[in-house]
This record gives C-alpha cells, sequence and structure tokens, in this order.
C-alpha cells in the first residue's frame, strides 16, 4: 500500500493526451512538499521526467507537463508516442514519516 | 557526466546481512549532494530505504531503520548499503542515487541498478 495513489494502469492512442493523476493527504502533497515524476522504461533504471511540480530536466519534451494543487498532482503527456510506452512514478516528502514516499506506479500502454 | 555504479552479491541467504557499494564518477562526494538507496521488488513499485549527506547524516525510511546502516567513503568516493537479517521480501533491484536534499529534492542521477535475491 503506497503513501501517494496512482491508477495502476492508463492507455490512448498515439497522439492523444492522457494524464496520471497522484494523490496524497495533508503530510505530504498538501503539506506543500514538492512532487516529482519518473518514467521507466522497461528493464531500466526510473529517469527524471518533472521536478518541482512542474518543471522540465534539460532534454525531457514539452509533451509532458506537470501540476499540483491541495494533496494531488497530475502529470499530463499530449501527443502520445510510441515510445511512452512505460511505467511512471510520482514522488513527494512525507512530514509523519520523515522521508520520501513514492507512488505505487502506473503503467502507461499506447494503443 | 555523473554516474552511479552499484556492486556486491546477487544472492543472500535468509537471516544474513545485504551489503552493496554504489562507485560515484564524474562528481565529488565530499562537494555535497545527498547520496542513497531506492529499491523495487520484482514487478512492483519503488521503495525508498534512506540517504546520506556527504558529512555523514543519515535519514532512513522509518519501516527499514532498525535493519539499515547507510555509511559514505569520500576517500573512495563511493557510498554503501547494509540491510541486516534479509527475508525473500528483500528480493529487490536495489538502485543507488543522488539528490540535492530531502525534504523537498528530486533524484537527479540513478544507477542501473543491481538485482537481489534473498534464497537459501
Amino acid at each position: 500500500q503506497s503513501v501517494l495513489t496512482q491508477p495502476s494502469s492508463v492507455s490512448g492512442a498515439p497522439g492523444q493526451r492522457v494524464t496520471i493523476s497522484c494523490t496524497g493527504s495533508s503530510s505530504n502533497i498538501g503539506a506543500t512538499y514538492d512532487v516529482h515524476w519518473y518514467q521507466q522504461l522497461p528493464g531500466t533504471a526510473p529517469k527524471l521526467l518533472i521536478y518541482g511540480n512542474s518543471n522540465r530536466p534539460s532534454g525531457v519534451p514539452d509533451r509532458f507537463s506537470g501540476s499540483k494543487s491541495g494533496t494531488s498532482a497530475s502529470l499530463a503527456i499530449t501527443g502520445l508516442q510510441a515510445e511512452d510506452e512505460a511505467d511512471y512514478y510520482c514522488q513527494s516528502y512525507d512530514s509523519s514519516l520523515s522521508g520520501w514516499v513514492f507512488g505505487g506506479g502506473t503503467k502507461l500502454t499506447v494503443l | 557526466q555523473v554516474q552511479l555504479q552499484e556492486s556486491g552479491p546477487g544472492l543472500v541467504k535468509p537471516s544474513e546481512t545485504l551489503s552493496l557499494t554504489c562507485a560515484v564518477s564524474g562528481y565529488s562526494i565530499s562537494s555535497g549532494y545527498y547520496w542513497g538507496w531506492i529499491r523495487q521488488p520484482p514487478g512492483k513499485g519503488l521503495e525508498w530505504i534512506g540517504s546520506i549527506y556527504h558529512s555523514g547524516s543519515t535519514h532512513y525510511n522509518l519501516s527499514l531503520k532498525s535493519r539499515v546502516i547507510i555509511s559514505v567513503d569520500t576517500s573512495k568516493n563511493q557510498f554503501s548499503l547494509k540491510l541486516s537479517s534479509v527475508t525473500a521480501a528483500d528480493t529487490a533491484v536495489y538502485y543507488c542515487a543522488r539528490s540535492w536534499g530531502i525534504a523537498a529534492a528530486q533524484i537527479d542521477y540513478w544507477g542501473q541498478g543491481t538485482l537481489v535475491t534473498v534464497s537459501s
């Protein structure tokens, strides 16, 4: 049972837009701690996709965007491409646990 | 370019201690940043184990704290993980990683990961 809740799977056709939610509580996302997102391609280590709720590291396409409101955050992917098929994880800090917490991960399937 | 590389036994017996090392290249650990460990059981999600600052200050996952020790060796530019009294539930891919902090920080560099299986 993950502290941050994500849908187990989402899917979309090439070119479409999908969103992945990440729901927390008042001790993590709701306590204004930043949310970060990672993309994990099959058999590889996670890669930083979005940091500080909505910032993209250099090299990440602007098709990926992040937002945060209240106790939730979202990752949006527009113009879906086959190469976007991966697992996506959100991460934040929890003051009650005094450490990092991750969402359970969302598997994105490009139809 | 910062690179992290995990090393250690791929098979550990139940009740024994899992020991892994992460060698860092392209950046001097003594210059700063937090250095941590994250694990991922097969087919499951990510779990933070703990992190250490270059000065030796540590932060651990409360659920693992009684069994974890993370240490840093700045002379070798590496840091290590020891997890004691392991069971099959500790079977996972173990990643080492870098972040600029704890409370608000993201992980900007990851190692490739190493699979550790706990089995007799």
